[in-house]
């Protein structure tokens, strides 16, 4: 069974200052693992995937995550938060079992504030 | 391309009213889905469809009907409202089935379901 946590349903960070949003997963075979961004009163949009090639994952508007297979972790980084960056994001985790159907698999989602 | 689109934007039903929630695509994609968003536990999937006239249950399944007519809709129907769905309900789509884990999910703006 796969499974994602994410360990801060809320963070705040000065505008300007980096961005670290945690993400930890369980999965039985190989991962794949998303982060998708939500404005308020958007769909979900996605920001970035790892599909088992590079595990430092670059995706749009300057995040960025790292697939840590020991640890379990695909956390999104960002070198200096905007004030755009504020929303609500979502890591997902889509495996594939033998004789099964993938599924995506969401976590319950970070609040990022950005403080001005 | 408009992408994923959702009719209503907003609804309130009476307990035991039936609705249909429209989505459509037009990016001839095979598959797409119906997710529903509560506070504090991300999106659970609904139902999903591989494919025209090819639909199957999702997590959270009960009180929901979907059909697959065609390539590009993919109603969402309430067959008999409870309170328990009220909720935000997204639709979804992507290019295959197959390539789910490496596959972005498109997702459309969202309806807000409010049952009394």
């Amino acid at each position: 069974a796969q499974s994602v946590t994410q360990l801060d349903s809320h963070v705040s960070v000065s505008e300007g200052t980096p961005v670290l949003l945690r993400c930890n997963y369980s999965s039985s075979y190989s991962p794949s693992l998303f982060w998708y961004v939500q404005h308020p009163n958007k769909g979900l949009q996605l920001l970035l995937k790892y599909t088992s090639a590079a595990t430092l994952v670059k995706g749009i508007n300057g995040f960025e995550a790292e697939f840590k297979k020991s640890e379990t972790s695909f956390h999104l980084t960002k070198p200096s938060a905007h004030m755009s960056d504020a929303a609500e994001y979502f890591c997902v985790v889509s495996d594939l079992a033998p004789f099964g159907n993938e599924k995506l698999t969401f976590g319950t989602g970070t609040r990022l504030t950005i403080i001005p | 391309n408009a992408g994923v689109t959702q009719t209503p934007k907003f609804q309130v039903l009476k307990t035991g009213q039936s609705m249909t929630l429209q989505c459509a695509q037009d990016m001839n994609h095979e598959y797409m889905s119906w997710y529903r968003q509560d506070p504090g536990m991300g999106l659970r999937l609904i139902h999903y469809s591989v494919g025209a006239g090819i639909t199957d249950q999702g997590e959270v399944p009960n009180g929901y009907n979907v059909s697959r007519s065609t390539t590009e809709d993919f109603p969402l129907r309430l067959l008999s409202a409870a309170p328990s769905q009220t909720s935000v309900y997204f639709c979804a789509s992507s290019y295959s089935s197959r390539g789910l884990r490496a596959n972005e999910q498109f997702f459309g703006p969202g309806t807000r379901l409010t049952v009394l």
